[in-house]
This record gives C-alpha cells, sequence and structure tokens, in this order.
C-alpha cells in the first residue's frame, strides 16, 4: 500500500536559519510524483514544490528544495532563511496511479519559526 | 484569476438534513477530487473524477455522492449527515501529472 510518513509532528526554528522537513514514502509503482504543501493558520492548501520519480535533479522553488533520495525513498523539504511567514502546517503528498490523480498525504509537520 | 472556489466556506448543519457543497474551477481542467482533512489524519481523498460523467471512489467515500455533469464543476453531495462526516473539506483540480489547485477548503459542522 502506498504511504506517505512524516515523523516530526513538530518544529521549531529560528527566523533565518535553514530547515529540514521530514519525509519517506513507500510505493511499489515507478512512477510517482512527490509534492509538498504549506497550510498555514488560515486553512488553504499552498502548493510548493513537485519531484517526479524519473526527475534526475532535485526540485527546487525560490527558497524552496526537494532533497530526492529515491534509494532511501525519501523526499525532504529544505526552507532556506526561514522566515516568520513559513510557520505553518507542511505535508507531504505523493501521486499515485497515473492518471487518476489521487494523492496520499502525511500527517503533516508544523513548523514555527521564532523571531 | 485561475482559481477553484467552494460555496459555501463554513456550514453548521444537523444530523440527517441534506447538504451539497460545491466546487468549481475556471482553468479547464480534466481531473477534480474531493478530500477531508481530520486531525492527525492528514487529508485523505473522498472522490475523484477524470473527466464530465466519470467519477470514482477514493479511501473514504462512505456517506457521499459526487456528480461531474460539466467539467468545471464536481459538487459533493451529502444524503443524510452524520456527526463522524464534521471535517474540513477540499476540492481540488489539475490539468496533468504534476500539480494540484486546491480550493479554500469547507468548514463543515454535523451537530
Amino acid at each position: 500500500a502506498q504511504k506517505i510518513t512524516q515523523t516530526q509532528p513538530g518544529m521549531f526554528v529560528q527566523e533565518k536559519e535553514a530547515v529540514t522537513l521530514d519525509c519517506t514514502y513507500d510505493t511499489s509503482d515507478p512512477s510517482y510524483g512527490l509534492f509538498w504543501y504549506k497550510q498555514p493558520s488560515s486553512g488553504e492548501m499552498i502548493f510548493l514544490i513537485y519531484q517526479g520519480s524519473y526527475d534526475q535533479q532535485n526540485a527546487t522553488e525560490g527558497r524552496y528544495s526537494l532533497n530526492f533520495q529515491k534509494a532511501r525513498k525519501s523526499a525532504n523539504l529544505v526552507i532556506s532563511a526561514s522566515q516568520l511567514g513559513d510557520s505553518a502546517m507542511y505535508f507531504c503528498a505523493m501521486r499515485v496511479i497515473q492518471g487518476a490523480q489521487k494523492l496520499v498525504f502525511g500527517q503533516g509537520t508544523r513548523l514555527t519559526i521564532n523571531p | 484569476e485561475a482559481q477553484v472556489t467552494q460555496n459555501p466556506r463554513y456550514l453548521i448543519t444537523v444530523t440527517g438534513k441534506k447538504l451539497t457543497v460545491t466546487c468549481s474551477q475556471n482553468m479547464n481542467h480534466e481531473y477534480m477530487s474531493w478530500y477531508r482533512q481530520d486531525p492527525g489524519l492528514g487529508l485523505r481523498q473522498i472522490y475523484y473524477s477524470m473527466n464530465v460523467e466519470v467519477t470514482d471512489k477514493g479511501d473514504v467515500p462512505e456517506g457521499y455522492k459526487v456528480s461531474r455533469k460539466e467539467k468545471r464543476n464536481f459538487p459533493l453531495i451529502l444524503e443524510s449527515p452524520s456527526p463522524n462526516q464534521t471535517s474540513l473539506y477540499f476540492c481540488a483540480s489539475s490539468a496533468g501529472q504534476e500539480t494540484q489547485y486546491f480550493g479554500p477548503g469547507t468548514r463543515l459542522l454535523v451537530l
């Protein structure tokens, strides 16, 4: 069965520090996609970054990068130079079943940035 | 502006009273989904649709119905809501394999 595991229920980081949010996944499908979403206290789901299973390079989007280690089945999110506005819930998700657009989500990590 | 809209954003209802949560996207996306979010469980897919008149069950479909008569709309129907359907609901849409765009969410309380 496909599964996403986020082992850090909460993290506290000083402003301007880099932070790594852990995500491991489990699937037997050779073709899959990995996503990270941010959910601020207002509740909306904001797409951050995407990594395809066949992508050779790690995905980057501004201050966000995805540390993709296929052999270890991990897809950690790295946020560089954290800001107070980064405080939110972060979800790792995996797309399974080509064409069906089903996302399987982890339980999330609550990130708090301290000034 | 490209977006997914949901209505209502907040709803309090009573057990057994049928309700519909609407979802509409203006991006001409083929794929649409409904998810529910509960504390400690992340988001779980309820139903999804790959195109007009093509829908299928997700992980937690019990107690829900959907329809896809038009490409832009994907309403979620609770025929007889129960308290265990109290949750935060998200509609999402996508065109391809990369990004799903989420609506703003609907907070539902069933008394």
